[in-house]
């Protein structure tokens, strides 16, 4: 059973560019979170999908958007790169209303703008 | 709105010793509390959480972290600690109050690496 893959491992871009991360849950989870880990902080939550949908959002600008396909993979999209959006970013599965289980996180993008 | 403190940076201990890392939280609601490890970079590896009922709950790897109410603490504990646990380790906090509206995230704090040495 593979869990929560995340691609590319490694990225780096130019500011001003835009990128794209992509993420496919552990078999059987439905919702997709992304977090946004700044070295030497705790992991941020930009927004959670799903059923196709943005359900929740963190404090993020609207250059973060994402999407999510009817197989409840996710893509995260960053705009208009800035210096600070370079981070670690994780994804998440978890099953929809199921609070009290825990999230599985992928092994992160690690994203650099210069 | 939720939060997470962890007031240490930084924990050393030396192996065979009992460990400790403080946890303390801030919601609105109810909590649903977690530990994840974090080895460098890597994503994060769930421990354990608590959901209801006992105070003290057992997770992977011997580690346990006991819930305090009413001092809104979730500390992680292990008796014996290895070397191997060296790592970065992560609580998390969801307040019960937002599965309502279908949302789930989790809310982090800074993390504390935890250092055993021989």
């Amino acid at each position: 059973d593979a869990g929560v893959t995340q691609s590319p491992t490694h990225l780096i871009k130019t500011r001003g560019q835009q990128v794209t991360l992509r993420c496919s849950p552990k078999s059987g989870h439905d919702t997709v979170s992304w977090y946004q880990q700044a070295l030497g902080q705790g992991p941020q939550f930009i927004f959670q999908y799903y059923e196709e949908e943005e359900r929740q959002r963190g404090n993020f600008p609207d250059r973060f958007s994402g999407h999510q396909f009817p197989n409840y993979s996710s893509e995260l999209n960053v705009n208009a790169l800035l210096l600070g959006d370079s981070a670690l970013y994780l994804c998440a599965s978890s099953l929809r209303g199921r609070g009290n289980t825990e999230a599985f996180f992928g092994q992160g993008t690690r994203l650099t703008v210069v | 709105a939720q939060s997470v403190a962890q007031p240490e940076d930084q924990v050393n201990v030396a192996e065979g010793n009992p460990l400790t890392v403080k946890c303390t939280y801030s919601v609105s609601g109810n909590p649903y509390l977690f530990w994840y490890v974090q080895y460098p970079n890597r994503g994060l590896q769930f421990l354990l959480k608590y959901i209801t009922g006992d105070n003290l709950v057992k997770g992977s790897y011997g580690f346990e972290a006991e819930f305090n109410k009413s001092q809104t603490s979730f500390h992680l504990k292990k008796p014996s600690a290895l070397v191997s646990d060296s790592a970065l380790y992560f609580c998390a906090v969801r307040d019960r109050r937002q599965l309502t509206g279908g949302g789930n995230k989790l809310t982090f704090g800074t993390g504390t690496q935890l250092k055993v040495e021989l």
